[in-house]
């Protein structure tokens, strides 16, 4: 049982390029979500979705692009990077109101 | 929107001393309230919860409890031991969970 598979693991990309950040999850939840996680703020919710073809807009949105077509998949896109989206993102799936699981992480640089 | 607070946000004790972490919370449709730790280069994990209508829960070492008229709960670690080192995040939850900024516990054997 795989859990909340992110690729990729480490990123680097230059100021202006985009770039999609994959999640897939294998427990059928309901909900998924992206945070973005930056020294000394914690876990900030950058988009979420309560189900295929769902989806909404959490504390931090600017700059991001979310669909979900299925169950499984909640890639986050960045439309034209910024180094003010250099952080480590983690994507989370969860049943309502129950335990979310997080991947592992990507590790974002803008340069 | 939810709003959590969680203090302090760095807490140095000795192995074997007990460590208190104590969040409060704004959104009163909250009733889902789990705490996460995060060691170096991974994801949180859960590592105990409650729901709202629990005051108290005690796994092992780890306790939390909740008071959901003053909108607070905190979690308590006994007999602390070097490998608990890591940061220690609550949330509040009514569909999505908001996190509090996290508290990095450290302790010196």
């Amino acid at each position: 049982n795989a859990g909340v598979t992110q690729t990729p693991k480490f990123q680097v990309l230059k100021t202006g390029q985009s770039m999609t950040l994959q999640c897939a999850q294998d427990m059928n939840h309901e909900y998924m979500s992206w945070y973005r996680q930056d020294p000394g703020m914690g876990l900030r919710l950058i988009h979420y979705s309560v189900g295929a073809g769902i989806t909404d807009q959490g504390e931090v949105p600017n700059g991001y692009n979310v669909s979900r077509s299925t169950t499984e998949d909640f890639p986050l896109r960045l439309l034209s990077a910024a180094p003010s989206q250099t952080s480590v993102y983690f994507c989370a799936s969860s049943p309502r109101q129950g335990e979310a699981f997080f991947g592992q992480g990507t590790r974002l640089t803008v340069v | 929107g939810e709003n959590v607070e969680q203090h302090p946000s760095t807490l140095s004790v000795q192995e074997g001393d007990s460590a208190v972490i104590k969040c409060t919370y704004s959104d009163s449709a909250s009733n889902y309230f789990p705490w996460y730790k995060q060691e170096l280069g991974k994801g949180p994990q859960l590592i105990i919860d409650i729901r709202s209508n629990v005051g108290e829960k005690k796994d092992q070492r780890i306790a939390v409890t909740l008071n959901k008229t003053a909108k607070h709960f905190s979690l308590h670690i006994t007999e602390t031991q070097p490998e608990d080192s890591a940061v220690y995040f609550c949330a509040a939850t009514s569909y999505i969970p908001t996190f509090g900024r996290g508290t990095s516990l450290i302790v010196h054997p």
